[in-house]
């Protein structure tokens, strides 16, 4: 089945780590997005790309940065990690004319 | 800011009746609208979608949109305790946008 994955699915970290998460898809998709969630503040967007050349931020981007590896591969990091980006993320893809977005697993990440 | 408004509930509804989920947006311009569920832990799950007024259904669920009051419901029939989750509902960004803002969700318990 074409599907969304997610790597590492928990991880806990120290405060001032660098941090990467990695985001999969083999469903052909060419948008991919970048969310947290947090009790009480819902899915907020961090960042999306439109197609490898083409990375947007998005309400909540600052401490993070990402990278379009190839078309399936969306990558997010925490260059110094700190306590209050413990959160759920998840990552998302979507068709290029479509508006649906299919969610990951979503990694557990605690920052300590 | 724009904004997705949904009770936060808990709504509680017996095994077998009608559970209704609704949300107001703030933006006149989205176009698309979307309804997730997601379980204790798990990603969202999309489970309807709903681009012009009026009622969409699929099998017991069914969506509800009217644009002129910005609101949107999910009606799901013959509630079983599996739909016991949390609903999200998501709409675009304004016209011709990919992004999606998310409600906080409402928290359904089916009761046996």
């Amino acid at each position: 089945d074409a599907d969304v994955t997610q790597t590492p699915r928990n991880r806990i970290t120290k405060t001032g780590k660098r941090i990467m998460l990695e985001c999969s898809q083999t469903k052909g998709h060419d948008r991919m997005y970048w969310y947290r969630q947090d009790p009480g503040l819902g899915l907020r967007l961090i960042y999306y790309s439109f197609d490898v050349k083409d990375i947007n931020k998005g309400e909540i981007s600052d401490g993070y940065s990402v990278s379009r590896q190839a078309q399936a591969k969306f990558s997010l990091s925490l260059e110094s990690a700190i306590p209050n980006q413990t959160a759920l993320y998840f990552c998302a893809t979507s068709e290029s004319r479509g508006f649906e977005q299919y969610f990951g697993p979503g990694t557990r990440l605690t920052v300590t | 800011q724009k904004e997705v408004e949904q009770n936060s509930g808990p709504l509680s509804v017996p095994e077998g009746a009608i559970a209704s989920l609704n949300c107001t947006y703030s933006d006149r311009g989205s176009q698309s609208f979307f309804w997730y569920r997601q379980y204790s832990g798990k990603s969202p799950e999309l489970i309807m979608s709903i681009y012009s007024n009026g009622d969409k259904e699929d099998g017991r669920f069914t969506a509800q949109l009217n644009k002129a009051s910005q609101y949107v419901s999910l009606l799901i029939r013959d509630s079983q305790p599996s739909d016991s989750a949390t609903y999200l509902c998501a709409v675009t960004r304004g016209a011709g946008s990919y992004q999606l803002t998310f409600g906080k969700g409402t928290k359904l318990s089916v009761i046996p």
